[in-house]
């Protein structure tokens, strides 16, 4: 079945650039919408962002401003990265697979296992 | 802005009993409600879309109901292994990907 598996660094200094990748195995990142998710310790979970296969991309009013989320077809992955982040940027950064159309973008039926980002100096 | 409110909080079940979550939307959603199971350490797991939609490989126990803007989730008979935070989530109405804060399913 689809795997899913994000990876980059877990400690980012406030004001940087958080920058990560997901990585898609047993299947094709083409005809899907692939997300970012988040959740802070002990929170809820909060959708960052999304972006189609062929570049299209949707992203979160509350963050579109420091968000930028691409794609490379021919690696099967898709990354995320986050301007001048803060504190208020730490958490565990899912990546999700959604529908084959818009009207299932941001419904997830495969997972990352997550990855911790801790933004502190 | 699109809201998602569930409720309770926090449920206390007895193994082998009934639970019910439920899930407010502040405007209407149609069916467009999915709902997930996260464990500790672990990533959300799909269990319903389209409002009463069982996911692939999900068991009986679970069902969901609703439209609108009122939806449940009812777990039939508690497992063990359904003790865990639930959360509700519209798909469709712009910004899409909304979460609703979570309900704890905790033992008794």
């Amino acid at each position: 079945q689809v795997q899913l598996q994000e990876s980059g660094p877990g400690l980012v200094k406030p004001s940087e650039t958080l920058s990560l990748t997901c990585t898609v195995s047993n299947g094709s990142i083409s005809s899907y919408y692939w997300s970012w998710i988040r959740q802070p310790p002990g929170k809820g979970l909060e959708w960052i962002g999304y972006i189609y296969y062929s570049g299209s991309t949707y992203y979160n009013p509350s963050l579109k401003s420091r968000v930028t989320i691409s794609v490379d077809t021919s690696k099967n992955q898709f990354s995320l990265k986050v301007t001048s982040v803060t504190a208020a940027d730490t958490a565990v950064y899912y990546c999700a697979r959604g529908g084959v159309a818009v009207a299932a973008a941001t419904l997830f039926d495969y997972w990352g296992q997550g990855t911790l980002v801790t933004v502190s100096s | 802005e699109l809201v998602m409110t569930q409720s309770p909080a926090t449920l206390s079940v007895s193994p082998g009993e009934r639970a019910t979550l439920s899930c407010r939307a502040s405007q209407s959603i149609g069916g467009n409600l999915a709902w997930y199971q996260q464990k500790p350490g672990q990533a959300p797991r799909l269990l319903i879309y389209v409002a009463s939609t069982r996911a692939t490989g999900i068991p009986a126990r679970f069902s969901g109901s609703g439209s609108g803007t009122e939806f449940t989730l009812t777990i039939s008979s508690l497992q063990s292994e359904d003790f865990a935070v639930y959360y509700c989530q519209q798909y469709n109405i712009w910004p899409p990907g909304t979460f609703g804060q979570g309900t704890k399913v905790e033992i008794k």
